[in-house]
């Protein structure tokens, strides 16, 4: 069972570039989210979605963009990174309350 | 929006100690739900909550559902180096069932 894979596990950037995070699921969940770890704020919403082609802002969603084509595939867009962004971003996907995470991607951006 | 204020926000205790932490919100939850997270992992729910007054097991874990509806409460009874992560206690907000809000976490320390 891979659950929730999210790739790269590491990233470093230049302010200013542009990348995208990935994140797949093999449960057939309709809900799918992404969510930012920063040392002693918890995890803040950035995006979320109820189903393909459905994107909602959550909490955070300032320069980040989101996109669901299909319900296995729910990638995060950087536009311009900026040191404000370095952070711990987790993937996950929902079957009622119970919300299935990913392991991480640790995005440093310089 | 909805705040969850998590204490203590940082423990250090000695094995075989037990453990209680707690969740408390200005707003009315109707589900409460508690995650760990391990180092370099991401959270995994233990325990989820969905009745006022409900008191629910997992092994050693313990967490209760306030009778106001705007507290939770968790106990980790005889802990073991392997508890050591983050607990993080979340809620559904937004009128959404799926629209986690997280506390802040308390960060668990066990040593051996």
């Amino acid at each position: 069972n891979a659950g929730v894979t999210q790739t790269p596990k590491f990233q470093v950037l230049k302010t200013g570039q542009s990348m995208t995070l990935q994140c797949a699921q093999d449960m057939n969940h309709e809900y799918m989210s992404w969510y930012r770890q920063d040392p002693g704020m918890g995890l803040r919403l950035i995006h979320y979605s109820v189903g393909a082609g459905i994107t909602d802002q959550g909490e955070v969603p300032n320069g980040y963009n989101v996109s669901r084509s299909t319900t296995e595939d729910f990638p995060l867009r950087l536009l311009s990174a900026a040191p404000s962004q370095t952070s711990v971003y987790f993937c996950a996907s929902s079957y009622n309350y119970e919300a299935f995470f990913g392991q991480g991607t640790r995005l440093t951006v310089v | 929006g909805q705040q969850l204020n998590q204490s203590p926000q940082s423990m250090f205790i000695q094995e075989g100690e037990d453990v209680s932490m707690n969740c408390t919100s200005s707003s009315i939850f109707n589900t409460w739900l508690w995650y760990k997270q391990d180092p370099g992992e991401g959270p995994v729910l233990l325990i989820a909550l969905y009745k006022a007054g409900e008191l629910t097991s997992n092994g050693r874990l313990t967490a209760q559902f306030g009778i106001t509806r705007k507290d939770s409460f968790l106990n980790i009874s005889a802990s073991i180096p392997s508890d050591v992560g983050i607990y993080f206690c979340a809620g559904p907000s937004g009128g959404s069932n799926y629209k986690l809000t997280f506390g802040k976490g308390t960060l668990l320390t066990v040593n051996p």
